[in-house]
């Protein structure tokens, strides 16, 4: 079972709320990605966990914060957000004891921000 | 030198033809070069992958070129169909560090019936 599971699909949210994407994969990944997506731009890497640990954070304002519960779920919570946060938000996962090879991505959750 | 540059942008094909995406690199550490492909509304899909130590790789109609002295790889389509009709993203990776994609900026194929 190669699947990334995220949800919602897709979610319209106003500047003030506040709102989880959630993300889950059960081929015993240790590391899990999220990326941004624009349309027609390529997947722009937002955050990495290793071993359920933070590894990279490429910088990404503070409304966008992670979670890893544990090594199958990854959360993202938005809080305040702006219109221009609008896009594709994809999860991908893959195995850091294979040199993180293969990442396998969800099938992302289309947010709209009014 | 983390760049992955990616051509054409766009790319139109008719049933039957053949499809070439070229991409190029400049960091000699990247030693890990996928290609994937994405549907509207759908996430990337890994297609195909090299290692430089490999100049081609071939799966069913899919072909990865590879040339380590240009800093160069490409993708063939052979006998490019319809449902190919996607957005294809090379992408490198130095394997063992991070898992930090760097990806092309795509090409979107359409392949005319």
């Amino acid at each position: 079972d190669t699947e990334v599971t995220q949800t919602p699909k897709h979610l319209v949210m106003g500047m003030t709320n506040k709102k989880s994407l959630k993300c889950e994969q059960h081929m015993g990944h240790r590391a899990m990605y999220w990326y941004k997506q624009k349309a027609k731009k390529p997947p722009e890497l937002m955050f990495v966990y290793s071993y359920e640990k933070l590894s990279i954070n490429e910088s990404v304002p503070s409304r966008f914060s992670p979670e890893c519960p544990n090594s199958s779920l990854l959360n993202l919570h938005l809080h305040a957000l702006q219109p221009e946060d609008s896009a594709l938000y994809l999860c991908a996962s893959s195995d850091p004891d294979r040199g993180f090879e293969t990442q396998y991505f969800g099938p992302g959750t289309r947010l709209l921000v009014l | 030198q983390q760049q992955v540059k990616q051509s054409p942008q766009s790319l139109i094909v008719q049933k039957g033809g053949i499809s070439i995406i070229n991409c190029a690199y400049e960091n000699t550490a990247f030693d890990y070069f996928p290609w994937y492909q994405q549907f509207p509304g759908k996430g990337p899909a890994l297609l195909i992958a090299i290692r430089p130590d490999v100049s081609e790789k071939k799966e069913g109609r899919f072909t990865i070129s590879f040339n380590k002295s240009a800093k160069q790889f490409s993708l063939h389509i052979m006998d490019s169909q319809p449902g190919d009709s996607a957005t294809y993203f090379c992408a490198a990776d130095n394997s063992g560090n991070t898992g930090k994609l760097i990806f092309g900026q795509g090409t979107t194929l359409q392949v005319k019936p």
